[in-house]
């Protein structure tokens, strides 16, 4: 089946630790998104990726950090300087970035991360 | 940046009723999505619409682009409908295609039995 997964489903990590979360995709699709959800909120987003090797900051990108080294995969690390880390993290992909018909996005199950 | 704004923030209802969600926002746009976030939280797409009108069994949509508002209908509510819906925009602002959405703070749909 084609889809986006996303791993762990839930993450916990203490003060001062990096972590890394993990999204794949099979779609094929081009461009990823990360986003992230705050209780009681919409998303926000953190990083994107339109090809392989390039990536671009999103709206709160400070404390976040992305590669992006295969198509299928763009892991996202969440570094000791994100002061408020404790949230909710979606994954996206859409077919294609720079076009104006049809840039449907599609959502992984997310991460929950906690910070003890 | 864009602006985008759900009413109403809140909705309960019994099942069986109808019911429409709206999403206003403040600048053209070239992509608008309708999304069901469960209580996993996963996000069900639901609608790719930044123009017109689309249906899908119990649940329909329409985008006005020209005045910045979309609709999402909801007939014959069932208890599975419960959740949090979310109204996003893509926009064009700047020249630039941009693959970014902006994202409402969305309506929290109660359906009791």
């Amino acid at each position: 089946d084609g889809g986006i997964t996303q791993s762990p489903k839930y993450l916990f990590r203490k003060e001062g630790q990096n972590v890394t979360l993990s999204c794949e995709q099979n779609l094929n699709h081009d461009a990823m998104y990360w986003y992230r959800q705050d209780p009681g909120q919409g998303l926000r987003l953190i990083y994107y990726s339109q090809i392989v090797n390039d990536f671009q900051k999103g709206d709160i990108a400070e404390g976040y950090s992305v590669s992006r080294e295969k198509k299928e995969s763009f892991p996202l690390t969440v570094t000791s300087a994100q002061k408020n880390p404790t949230a909710f993290y979606l994954c996206a992909s859409s077919k294609r970035f720079l076009q104006s018909s049809y840039n449907e996005q599609f959502f992984g199950p997310g991460t929950r991360l906690t910070v003890l | 940046g864009i602006q985008v704004e759900q009413s109403p923030p809140d909705l309960i209802l019994q099942e069986g009723a109808n019911s429409t969600l709206r999403c206003n926002f403040s600048d053209s746009v070239n992509n608008l999505q309708w999304f069901h976030q469960n209580p996993w939280g996963q996000l069900i797409n639901l609608f790719y619409i930044p123009s017109g009108t689309k249906q899908n069994g119990r649940l329909s949509a329409t985008t006005v682009a020209t005045e910045r508002y979309s609709l999402l209908y909801i007939s014959s509510s069932q208890t599975t409908d419960s959740g949090v819906y979310f109204c996003a925009v893509g926009s064009n602002a700047g020249g630039t295609s941009y693959g970014k959405l902006t994202f409402g703070q969305g309506t929290i749909l109660t359906v009791h039995p």
